[in-house]
């Protein structure tokens, strides 16, 4: 499709174990970003890649949480030792270049850790 | 920091009724604003932007203007469908120069639109 796909769509986890979310972004958007939503609350910012690099990772919560993007298209968003407070949706969105607010979203990857 | 506040919902509302979301920010500098839409089963998606004071964005018969004097991106809509109704997030970009899409999100506010 010509969207942001992410996958899983749904994830149920037990409390530290480890967790992969894949996004593949829109074919040609150099900027990729992650966010999180939690239930009622707004997308929060976890970390921007521009290329293949981490331009900004300063929402990333602590060192359990990596992402990486190693061919500058498909990224994967990596949680280890999960806990119950990461149970949220991971939402993925990617934009043509890094000077625009405009951002295509995919539908996220709900993550549950029992 | 940056933040954002809607009002808070949910906002029920009869078709063809007049639709106002209130939303004000707090940010350094000179912010880009947005609203965002979540349709059910979809991802989010821009709806409009205004990128400096007294811009207007507009799409889909929503409209927003940018009040840097009171701070707010208010959006309003003159007639709603039903088809209107999801969740509208307000957001701000206040990175610049290193990206515009590190936006900062207020709470969201559930629309439903009866016929």
């Amino acid at each position: 499709g010509a969207g942001v796909s992410q996958t899983p769509s749904n994830k149920v986890t037990e409390k530290g174990k480890y967790v992969e979310l894949r996004c593949d972004p829109i074919s040609g958007h150099t900027a990729l970003y992650w966010y999180r939503q939690s239930l009622g609350q707004g997308p929060e910012f976890l970390i921007y890649f521009q290329g293949t690099g981490a331009a900004d990772d300063s929402g990333l919560p602590n060192d359990r949480f990596f992402a990486v993007r190693p061919e500058g298209s498909v990224s994967t968003l990596k949680i280890q030792r999960t806990e119950r407070g990461d149970s949220a949706v991971y939402l993925c969105a990617s934009s043509p270049d890094w000077n625009t607010g405009e951002l295509f979203f995919g539908e996220g990857s709900r993550l549950t850790v029992l | 920091g940056d933040s954002v506040t809607q009002m808070e919902g949910p906002v029920t509302l009869s078709e063809e009724a007049f639709l106002t979301i209130n939303c004000t920010y707090t940010a350094t500098g000179y912010p880009s604003l947005f609203w965002y839409v979540q349709y059910p089963g979809e991802g989010l998606q821009l709806l409009l932007k205004a990128t400096k004071a007294d811009d207007k964005g507009s799409n889909k018969g929503f409209e927003a203007t940018y009040r840097k004097e009171t701070t707010s991106f208010h959006l309003e809509k003159g007639s709603v469908q039903v088809s209107d109704s999801a969740v509208y997030f307000c957001a701000l970009s206040s990175a610049g120069g290193t990206s515009y899409g590190k936006l900062t999100f207020g709470q969201g506010t559930i629309l439903t639109v009866h016929p």
